[in-house]
């Protein structure tokens, strides 16, 4: 059974830094293509940052040049590493792998002083 | 950044058909787009039932069809049932960053 389980949401002030995990198991991160959704509360789907199984990773504007995604192959896990956070990051981060075949249950990031 | 549009909220009979669409603000939404069609109730994460237009997965059920009508992506579901009530996003790629749509709320009444 695939499993993918998101870790890292918190509190956070403005400018501040964060990193999300997304542990999998019964999958294998580097194989396939993986994903970061949020959903601000109360509000649609927003697709974050992917990378493909070769390395190649993309973004979003509204999170370029600030939001990282990489993964560590031998812990099988996807991360999101997020710098100079905004209000408007504010929102519940979900993990999906494999062209969004499976989802995690999501971590709440809430950025705020 | 482009735009994906859908309709805000659609209603449909139990038994009934409904389609919703998906529209690109650059243009016509081809199969370059990979529409992908999700299904979200509250409290829950979202689920894949379309996915590059037409393709189903293994729990999506048989009412449930994709396709590109009039220049956009479209769901169509033949048959609703009550479960089928919830919110329904697409998402487009271009150039490999996706941008999905705000939603459709359906409402199986």
């Amino acid at each position: 059974e695939v499993q993918l389980v998101e870790s890292g949401g918190g509190l956070v002030q403005p400018g501040g830094s964060l990193r999300l995990s997304c542990a999998a198991s019964g999958f294998t991160v580097s194989s396939n293509y993986m994903s970061w959704v949020r959903q601000a509360p109360g509000k649609g789907l927003e697709w974050v940052s992917g990378i493909y199984s070769g390395g190649s990773t993309y973004y979003a504007d509204s999170v370029k040049g600030r939001f990282t995604i990489s993964r560590d192959n031998s812990k099988n896990t996807l991360f999101l590493q997020m710098n100079s956070l905004r209000g408007e990051d504010t929102a519940v981060y979900y993990c999906a792998g494999g062209h969004f075949d499976h989802w995690g249950q999501g971590t709440l990031v809430t950025v705020s002083s | 950044q482009a735009v994906v549009t859908q309709e805000p909220s659609l209603t449909v009979s139990p038994g009934g058909t409904v389609t919703l669409t998906c529209g690109s603000s650059t243009g016509a939404v081809t199969s370059g787009h990979y529409p992908y069609w999700f299904q979200q109730k509250p409290g829950q994460a979202p689920r894949t039932m379309i996915y590059e237009t037409s393709k189903k997965h293994s729990w999506t059920p048989a009412r449930f069809s994709g396709s590109r009508l009039g220049g956009k992506a479209a769901l169509t579901l033949s048959g609703a049932q009550p479960e089928d009530e919830a919110e329904y996003y697409c998402l487009l790629f271009y150039s490999y960053a996706g941008v999905f749509g705000g939603g459709t709320k359906l409402t199986v009444l």
